[in-house]
């Protein structure tokens, strides 16, 4: 079965400061896909990143970056240099190849706070 | 392309009542789908479609029907609401059924039931 851990349930940070949201991963597939949605306070579900389980490369998007690591089942979220408007729930979901209703698989998110 | 639309906004239901929650997509995505999020569950998957006239249950189907008509349509009803169906409400689109495709979510319904 499929599972997504997000360990950190809420995170706390200052502006400017760094922050890592992590994420671990189950499934018996060998072909599966991994997402980051952020929910902000306005509660809608916006898509950050999509990567297939067959491509290892970290990306980096602006301040944003994700770290993928297969070897130990990790797909993990970086914010730099943290702002308010970072504020939000942040999921980590995990969909198949094409078995379990072809759904995704959603941790339970991480709240994160940056405070001014 | 105005996306996923979802209406209404927010509802409050009395136990017994019946609704329905519109969801409509403009992409011409082939995959639909409803999720419940509910504080300390993250969201789980209620019904979904792959294409116009097929649909298929989820991890709690049970008090939700769905059908889909047409392709930009995908109507979640309740059919005698419970209060344990408080909960905000998300249907979510993608091009296909395959993980491939990143499923679009809409804005949500908030779903009050006394």
């Amino acid at each position: 079965a499929q599972k997504v851990t997000q360990a950190q349930t809420e995170i706390s940070v200052v502006e400017k400061e760094d922050v890592t949201l992590d994420c671990v991963y189950e499934t018996r597939d060998t072909t599966y896909y991994l997402f980051w949605y952020k929910q902000p306070p306005s509660g809608e579900l916006v898509f950050l990143i999509r990567r297939n389980s067959f491509d290892e490369q970290n990306e980096i998007s602006g301040r944003y970056s994700w770290n993928f690591q297969k070897s130990t089942s990790s797909f993990n979220f970086t914010i730099t240099a943290s702002q308010v408007v970072d504020s939000a729930v942040y999921f980590c979901a995990l969909r198949d190849s094409g078995g379990s209703n072809y759904k995704l698989t959603f941790g339970k998110g991480t709240l994160l706070t940056v405070n001014p | 392309n105005a996306g996923v639309t979802q209406t209404p906004k927010f509802q409050v239901l009395k136990t017994g009542q019946s609704m329905t929650l519109q969801c409509a997509q403009d992409m011409n995505h082939e995959y639909m789908s409803w999720y419940r999020q509910d504080p300390g569950m993250g969201l789980r998957l209620i019904h979904y479609s792959v294409g116009a006239g097929i649909t298929d249950q989820g991890e709690v189907p049970n008090g939700y029907n769905v059908s889909r008509s047409t392709t930009e349509d995908f109507p979640l009803r309740l059919l005698s609401a419970a209060p344990s169906q408080t909960s905000v409400y998300f249907c979510a689109s993608s091009y296909s059924r395959w993980g491939t495709d990143t499923q679009y979510f809409g804005p949500g319904t908030r779903l009050t039931v006394l």
